[in-house]
C-alpha cells in the first residue's frame, strides 16, 4: 500500500527554520497537502498542491517538492506554531493517504 | 462564515450501529465533494469516505468498506455516515471535511470540530 513517511518529531528554537519532510514510497507522486493540528482542535490546511498557501496562512509557511519528497518549511518559527503536522496525498487509485504526523516542538 | 458541525457520536457496543450527521452552512453545500476523516485517540488522521456533490461518486477506505455508508441531503445541507458492525478499532473522533475541488486530487480545506465515537462493551 502507498505510504507517506514523516519524522515523528522536529524541534527548533523560536526564530529558527523548521523543515518537515514527507516521503512517498513510490512514483508517481500526486500533489501533497499539509495540515496543522493543535491539541483538541481540528486540522487546518496550511499548504495545498505542494507549495500553494491558502488565504489567511502566514507567509512563513511554505512548501516544496523534489522527486518523491515534499517539505513543509516554517521560517522564523513562533511559539504558536507548535503543533502536529500531517502531509496528505493520494495513491494511484485515488485513495487518500495521510502521513503519520510530525510533532513540532518549539524549544 | 463556512461552518461544519458534526453530531451523533457516542458510546456504542461492538457490533452496534451509529449514524453521524454533519450540518453545513456558509457555502453552497451542493457544489462540493464532502468527506469523513477520523482520528483514533492519540493517533494520526485516517480518511474514511468521500461523496461527490451529486452523490454520483462514493468511495470508502478498505477498513470500513461494507460496514459504513456515506450519504448526503443537499436540500438539508447535510452529510451523513451510517456506521454498522462497529469495532473497537473504529473508536475515534470523526471529522466532516470539505474538498475545495481546486485540483484533481483530494484535499480538505474546511473541517468540523469532530464528534467522538467510542466502541466498547
Amino acid at each position: 500500500s502507498y505510504e507517506l513517511t514523516q519524522p515523528p518529531s522536529v524541534s527548533v528554537s523560536p526564530g529558527q527554520t523548521a523543515r518537515i519532510t514527507c516521503s512517498a514510497d513510490a512514483l508517481p507522486k500526486q500533489y501533497a497537502y499539509w495540515y496543522q493540528q493543535k491539541p483538541g482542535q481540528a486540522p487546518v490546511l496550511v499548504i495545498y498542491k505542494d507549495s500553494e498557501r491558502p488565504s489567511g496562512i502566514p507567509e512563513r509557511f511554505s512548501g516544496s517538492s523534489s522527486g518523491t519528497t515534499v517539505t513543509l518549511t516554517i521560517s522564523g518559527v513562533q511559539a504558536e506554531d507548535e503543533a502536529d503536522y500531517y502531509c496528505q496525498s493520494e495513491d494511484n487509485s485515488g485513495t487518500v493517504v495521510f502521513g503519520g504526523g510530525t510533532k513540532l516542538t518549539v524549544l | 462564515e463556512v461552518q461544519l458541525v458534526e453530531s451523533g457520536g457516542g458510546l456504542v457496543k461492538p457490533g452496534g450501529s451509529l449514524r453521524l450527521s454533519c450540518a453545513a452552512s456558509g457555502f453552497t453545500f451542493s457544489s462540493y465533494t464532502m468527506n469523513w476523516v477520523r482520528q483514533a485517540p492519540g493517533k494520526g488522521l485516517e480518511w474514511v469516505s468521500s461523496i461527490s456533490s451529486s452523490s454520483t461518486y462514493i468511495y470508502y477506505a478498505d477498513s470500513v468498506k461494507g460496514r459504513f455508508t456515506i450519504s448526503r441531503d443537499n436540500a438539508k445541507n447535510s452529510l451523513y455516515l451510517q456506521m454498522n458492525s462497529l469495532r473497537a478499532a473504529d473508536t475515534a473522533v470523526y471529522y466532516c471535511a470539505r474538498d475545495p475541488g481546486h485540483s484533481s486530487s483530494s484535499t480538505f480545506d474546511c473541517w468540523g470540530q469532530g464528534t467522538l465515537v467510542t466502541v466498547s462493551s
